[in-house]
This record gives structure tokens, C-alpha cells and sequence, in this order.
């Protein structure tokens, strides 16, 4: 069970979108719609942004939206501000109730 | 006001044991599954594994199995992680965490983390 790869960085001036992709196998995000989203900032508990695929929960701005093709999951940051640099992981469902995360992606507003 | 509230930062030296906890209220304990998550220093964060507080059903991360062990007393809305002999490796922030909903695996609530260093 190897983890999800995402790139290590993104970066994007203030009102751009960006994406961050995380990419897995056909065991983990390739076979289920379970994959969710957490913005950490540095010293912060991780928040959830996106679950099961492109869920938001409440409170969750509609400037992040998540989807998935094939074994890639990816999230939009549409209209980039600068609350939005942090670090972003993924996480999906792995078979027999156990999860995989990402290896991180940290975002950087310009 | 739902809560997930972890014990205090510990210190401790390779091959002591130690357990931490992650106590749940304003909502119902049993109901939810709580999951355990690894974050070594700079690093991302790692699913260890979860616990069903209703039957202490618990399932973990083939990389964690056998390296630490889970459990929940539901009289006191209580989950535990607990090592029998801490390595330098175990030295992390470790969070709890708490479902959308009962059957979803997007983690809503997290607890404050507890920070477990262990040095000589």
C-alpha cells in the first residue's frame, strides 16, 4: 500500500485556479469515489476540503471543487487567495477499511 | 458542540511504552468510527487505522499492524493508540479524527493532535 503521488509544489498568482492532482492504482483511487481532500496550514490540524470525490462539507468555500478520471484524483482552487497557501493531501479508500494518503502538496500564492 | 479533545505532548526514551487518547463528546461516541493519523516532523500525514467504538471493531494500515495497537473504552467516549516500545521513529504529531457522517470517510472533526517525542 503505497502512498498517492502528488506534486510537491504548486503555485499560482492571486485569482488564478490551479489543480493538484494525486495519482494512485486501480486498488485504491482508480476503484472507489472515496477520495477526499485537508488543507493544513503549518501548525493546524488538518481541515477537510472534499470528500468522497467532489462533496463539500459545510462552511467549505465552492472555490474548491474535487474530480477524478481514472486512477487520478485531482482539486481546483478556483479565484486563489491568499488564505489558500497551505498544505493540501489526499486520501482514498484502499479496500478492507483502510485509507492511503498523498504525499502532500504545498500550495504558494504569489 | 462536537469535540475531539487529545491528551498532552509526551516525552519519552526508545523501548518505553506509552498510550494517548482522544476523547469524544457532543455526539454519539459509538456511532462513529475514529481513525489515527501519523504526521512525522516536515512530513504528510499517514492513515495508521480505525476503531468502531460501538463493537471495537478496528482495522489498521498494513505499514502500522503490529507496531501499535488501537482500542476505545466507550464508557468514558475514549480511543486510545498505544505503543508497547517506542523507537526515535515513532517521534510525531499524532491526530484523531471523526467522520462527516457515520458511514463517510471524509474526516471532519480532528482533535488538537498530541506530539509524541522519544529520544535518548
Amino acid at each position: 500500500q503505497s502512498a498517492l503521488t502528488q506534486p510537491a509544489s504548486v503555485s499560482g498568482s492571486p485569482g488564478q485556479s490551479i489543480t493538484i492532482s494525486c495519482t494512485g492504482t486501480s486498488s485504491d483511487v482508480g476503484s472507489y469515489n472515496l477520495v477526499s481532500w485537508y488543507q493544513q496550514h503549518p501548525g493546524k490540524a488538518p481541515k477537510l476540503m472534499i470528500y468522497e470525490g467532489s462533496k463539500r462539507p459545510s462552511g467549505v468555500s465552492n472555490r474548491f471543487s474535487g474530480s477524478k478520471s481514472g486512477n487520478t484524483a485531482s482539486l481546483t482552487i478556483s479565484g486563489l487567495q491568499a488564505e489558500d497557501e497551505a498544505d493540501y493531501h489526499c486520501c482514498s479508500y484502499a479496500g478492507s477499511s483502510t485509507y492511503v494518503f498523498g504525499t502532500g502538496t504545498k500550495v504558494t500564492v504569489l | 458542540e462536537v469535540q475531539l479533545v487529545q491528551s498532552g505532548a509526551e516525552v519519552k526514551k526508545p523501548g518505553e511504552s506509552l498510550k494517548i487518547s482522544c476523547k469524544g463528546s457532543g455526539y454519539s461516541f459509538t456511532s462513529y468510527w475514529i481513525v489515527w493519523v501519523r504526521q512525522m516532523p516536515g512530513k504528510g500525514l499517514e492513515w495508521m487505522g480505525t476503531i468502531y467504538p460501538g463493537d471495537s471493531d478496528t482495522r489498521y494500515s498494513p505499514s502500522f499492524q503490529g507496531q501499535v495497537t488501537i482500542s476505545a473504552d466507550k464508557s468514558i467516549s475514549t480511543a486510545y493508540l498505544q505503543w508497547s516500545s517506542l523507537k526515535a521513529s515513532d517521534t510525531a504529531m499524532y491526530y484523531c479524527a471523526r467522520g462527516v457522517n457515520p458511514d463517510s470517510s471524509g474526516w471532519y472533526y480532528w482533535g488538537q493532535g498530541t506530539l509524541v517525542t522519544v529520544s535518548s
